[in-house]
């Protein structure tokens, strides 16, 4: 069975600009997670999705922004790009919602703003 | 909010020693704790978790913890390490139900000397 896959693995914007990432889960997973991970931070948790619906967000400012397709695809946005969001961002599926399902994690994107 | 604080950011021990790492949570009602280990090159992976019932859990590779309510701790134990042991140990907890998603600690970069 396929792993969590995250499109692109790798990304260089410039302040300003917006990105988008892409995460595939497991396949039968119906929930998808969205994580920050800083050298300063840590990994900080950004949302959750199940059914197409935002089920959880974290403590992050209105340019995060996501969204859960059908099939269970899910794609973070970040608009007006800023330094401080150069980070890896990893998506973590899930059969169900909620934590009592195990999380699996992909690779990853990672993302450096200049 | 929730917290989760990993006491060493970095150990390096000798193959065959035994490991403790340090974690605490911040949480003082229902919690489900989570240990998750990230080997060089590799994804996020779970090692063991805890929702309820037996304090002592075990997990993949010879891995255990301990949830002691009355401390709010969650340590990691192994009782011989291996040099495929070396990897990125990650404490993480949620208060029930997963609102808020995953609370992950700064991690612990564990080296270990053949």
């Amino acid at each position: 069975k396929a792993g969590v896959t995250q499109t692109p693995r790798y990304l260089i914007k410039t302040r300003g600009q917006q990105v988008t990432l892409s995460c595939s889960p497991i396949s039968g997973h119906r929930s998808v997670s969205w994580y920050q991970q800083t050298p300063g931070q840590g990994l900080q948790f950004l949302f959750e999705y199940f059914s197409e619906t935002q089920r959880n967000k974290g403590n992050f400012p209105g340019r995060f922004s996501g969204r859960q397709f059908s099939n269970s695809r899910s794609e973070m946005n970040v608009s007006t790009l800023e330094l401080g969001d150069s980070a890896l961002y990893l998506c973590a599926s899930s059969l169900g919602p909620g934590l009592y399902n195990e999380q699996f994690f992909g690779p990853g994107t990672r993302l450096t703003v200049l | 909010a929730q917290s989760v604080s990993q006491h060493n950011h970095h150990v390096i021990l000798s193959e065959a020693a035994s490991l403790e790492l340090g974690c605490n949570y911040s949480y003082g009602g229902t919690v489900n704790l989570f240990w998750y280990v990230q080997y060089p090159g590799q994804h996020l992976q779970l090692l063991l978790k805890y929702f309820s019932g037996d304090p002592l859990v075990k997990g993949i590779k010879g891995f255990e913890a301990e949830f002691i309510k009355s401390k709010f701790s969650f340590n990691l134990r192994k009782p011989s390490v291996q040099w495929s042991d070396t990897a990125e140990y990650f404490c993480a907890a949620d208060s029930g139900g997963g609102a808020d998603g995953l609370t992950f600690g700064k991690g612990t970069h564990l080296i270990i000397q053949p």
